[in-house]
């Protein structure tokens, strides 16, 4: 079965130091993955996709993404955290190979609050 | 949340109301989708249209009803909501929901539903 696993409920860095947001998947096929962010009564903002090719994947406001097939993960990193990254991050991923109805689907992991503290 | 639009933002019923949820999309996208977001749970989807047709209902009880009466436009009809269903209802939109596309989708600010 298709599912996204974001193991952490909340991260907390120090604004300028490194960020990762962590996610893992699991597909019966080739996954597209990607990244959202949600800011506080906003809706969820498109921040960066894995498709195909080059596992570094490069996105919105400096985010990064790696995708690591042998270990199933898509983790989100960000060289230097700025407060304004304090968001809802959300992991998805679409099965292209899946079967039925649940080919096509977007399937989301629960979130991640990340907090960046000045 | 640029290109997708949600009315109203909040919205407050009875259970025996009647109410309607609007989103408007301005991407020239040709699909677009209705996700509920609850506290503590993933984002569930609800409805899939892909050029004005239906093409997912997730199980979704029948007292939700959507109505696309063309690519730009979305509906969600309520009518004896129960105190459960209130929650964050989000619009989105893309390109189209090809199962083997990699569009990735355009979500709108989401109506905050409470059912009293």
């Amino acid at each position: 079965a298709q599912s996204v696993a974001q193991p952490e409920d909340q991260v907390n860095v120090a604004e300028g130091n490194p960020l990762t947001v962590k996610c893992t998947y699991s597909v019966s096929g080739n996954p597209y993955l990607f990244w959202y962010v949600q800011y506080p009564n906003r809706g969820l903002q498109f921040l960066l996709k894995y498709i195909t090719g080059d596992n570094l994947v490069k996105g919105s406001y400096g985010f990064e993404a790696e995708f690591n097939k042998s270990q199933t993960s898509f983790h989100l990193k960000k060289p230097s955290a700025l407060v304004s990254d304090s968001a809802l991050y959300f992991c998805a991923v679409r099965d292209w190979a899946g079967r039925g109805s649940t080919l096509g689907r977007l399937y989301f992991g629960r979130g991640t609050q990340l907090t960046v503290w000045p | 949340e640029t290109g997708v639009t949600q009315t109203p933002r909040h919205l407050v019923m009875g259970m025996t109301n009647k109410k309607s949820l609007k989103c408007e999309q301005h991407l020239g996208h040709n699909a677009m989708y209705w996700y509920k977001q609850s506290a503590k749970k993933p984002l569930e989807l609800m409805f899939v249209y892909n050029f004005k047709e239906q093409t997912e209902n997730n199980s979704v009880p029948s007292r939700f009803s959507p109505e696309c009466p063309n690519s730009s436009h979305l509906f969600l009809h309520l009518h004896t909501l129960q105190p459960e269903d209130s929650a964050l209802y989000l619009c989105a939109s893309s390109q189209d929901s090809n199962p083997r596309g990699s569009y990735e989708q355009y979500f709108g600010p989401g109506t905050r539903l409470t059912v009293t």
